[in-house]
């Protein structure tokens, strides 16, 4: 199976700052990496899917980039509504969708 | 597409958890669609449960396999999800999704409200 690490696992930051998560896959997945945002007490939203494709309706301060292994998701600048757990989700290994165990970023 | 769970909120340890998800906005028979189920552990990350693919292709988390079955119900356009044997452990919330496989590409890009499902006698 297909581990997923995340670093770091919290962060705080000020708005307006640039967030940078990463995320590694155990083995080469190509590009086949997605990101979801969750706030508290809600269901996950995608963002970004195949490492770098913005979801429809999602702010352009939000992108991602990498490939094979090692992944960067990035919000250029932190709003105080980006306050969430982000989470990447691998589907190289199908049907076995595994994610990651999460970035929570917080206000400073 | 709205997706909304449904099933009994509390479950005794060694029963089964049944849950139903609603579909709204499309059918649940619709081609090329992976109707899915997500769990989280209180506090924790997301685990994915099963998929039911074309209303008869199915597919399990091998870690759950033995005790989880997945289908859909085309007359009343929801998906449901059977979880045998519960333990404490399987308390969490469970999401329904939905992953429209484009061209290849998989993403959750529509899911449920969410339903904490809590094991206890």
């Amino acid at each position: 199976d297909i581990q997923m690490t995340q670093s770091p696992s919290s962060l705080s930051a000020s708005v307006g700052d640039r967030v940078t998560i990463t995320c590694q896959a155990s083995q080469d997945i190509s590009n086949y990496l997605n990101w979801y945002q969750q706030k508290p007490g809600e269901a996950p939203n995608l963002l970004i899917y195949d490492a770098s494709n913005l979801e429809a309706g999602v702010p352009s301060r939000f992108s991602g980039s990498g490939s094979g292994t090692d992944f960067t998701f990035t919000i250029s600048s932190l709003q105080p509504e980006d306050i969430a757990t982000y989470y990447c989700q691998q589907y190289d290994d199908l049907p076995l969708f595994t994610f990651g165990p999460g970035t929570k970023v917080d206000l400073k | 597409v709205q997706l909304q769970e449904s099933g009994p909120g509390l479950v005794k340890p060694s029963q089964t958890l049944s849950l139903t998800c609603n579909v709204s906005g499309d059918s649940v028979i619709r081609g090329g669609y992976y109707w899915s189920w997500i769990r989280q552990h209180p506090g924790k990350g997301l685990e994915w449960i099963a998929s039911i693919y074309n209303s008869d292709s199915t597919y399990y988390n091998p870690s759950l396999k033995s005790r989880v079955s997945i289908s859909v119900d085309p007359s009343k356009n929801q998906f449901s999800l059977k979880l045998t044997s519960v333990t404490a452990a399987d308390t969490a919330v469970y999401f329904c999704a939905k992953d429209p496989a484009y061209g290849g590409t998989h993403y959750f890009d529509c899911w449920g409200q969410g339903t904490l499902v809590t094991v206890s006698s």
